[in-house]
């Protein structure tokens, strides 16, 4: 069965420094990996996702992810971290060759400090 | 605004009641994913439609039932309701299931429901 986890439920890091959110994920066939984030009172945003190729993607709001096949990894990364970034972060999963339920993590609330 | 519409965006209920959620995907999006999201259970996928059809299935309970019409519009119904089944009930959409699509799903912005 897929799943994801998020060790760290909050991360906090300084304006301007580079933030991690971590993720790890567990498939029987080869994944499909997406984070999304949930500001206060609001639905998911898509942010990024990895499907093939390059084992770095870019996304939305300067943020990048960074596929490890050995590690089963997927951390989403940030080079400079803004006070608008704080949010609830969720990593997600699915399966190519199973069905097609997208599983999340618990997500990781990231908080930026001024 | 991802375009996956939802109502009621709040709904307060008295325990044993029955609820409906409504969730009309984007334009052109045949899959209708729905998910809860609750403090201690982190987001939990319960159901998905494709074209009316039942595609998989999650941590959905036997109380809980949904559907999806010809106008592919999907309804979450949520019926003799306990005080733990307070969550926000999310729905989603994607243009095709498949992960040979690898495809993004969209979320609405949620209903909450408050069982009292």
């Amino acid at each position: 069965a897929q799943s994801v986890a998020q060790p760290e439920d909050q991360v906090n890091v300084a304006e301007g420094n580079p933030l991690t959110v971590k993720c790890t994920y567990s498939v029987s066939g080869n994944p499909y990996l997406f984070w999304y984030v949930q500001y206060p009172n609001r639905g998911l945003q898509f942010l990024l996702k990895y499907i093939t190729g390059d084992n770095l993607v870019k996304g939305s709001y300067g943020f990048e992810a960074e596929f490890n096949k050995s590690q089963t990894s997927f951390h989403l990364k940030k080079p400079s971290a803004l006070v608008s970034d704080s949010a609830l972060y969720f990593c997600a999963v699915r399966d190519r060759e199973r069905d097609d339920k997208i599983i999340f993590g618990k997500g990781t609330r990231l908080h930026i400090l001024p | 605004d991802s375009g996956v519409t939802q109502t009621p965006k709040h709904l307060i209920t008295a325990t044993g009641q029955r609820v409906t959620l409504r969730c009309s995907p984007r334009s052109g999006d045949l899959s209708v994913y729905w998910y809860q999201q609750s403090l201690d259970q982190g987001l939990q996928f319960l159901i998905q439609y494709y074209n009316g059809e039942e595609r998989a299935k999650g941590n959905i309970l036997e109380r809980f039932s949904a559907q999806q019409f010809p106008d592919l519009h999907s309804e979450l119904n949520l019926s003799s309701l306990e005080l733990g089944d307070s969550a926000l009930y999310f729905c989603a959409s994607s243009p095709v299931p498949g992960g040979w699509t690898g495809n993004t799903i969209y979320f609405g912005e949620g209903s909450w429901l408050t069982v009292v």
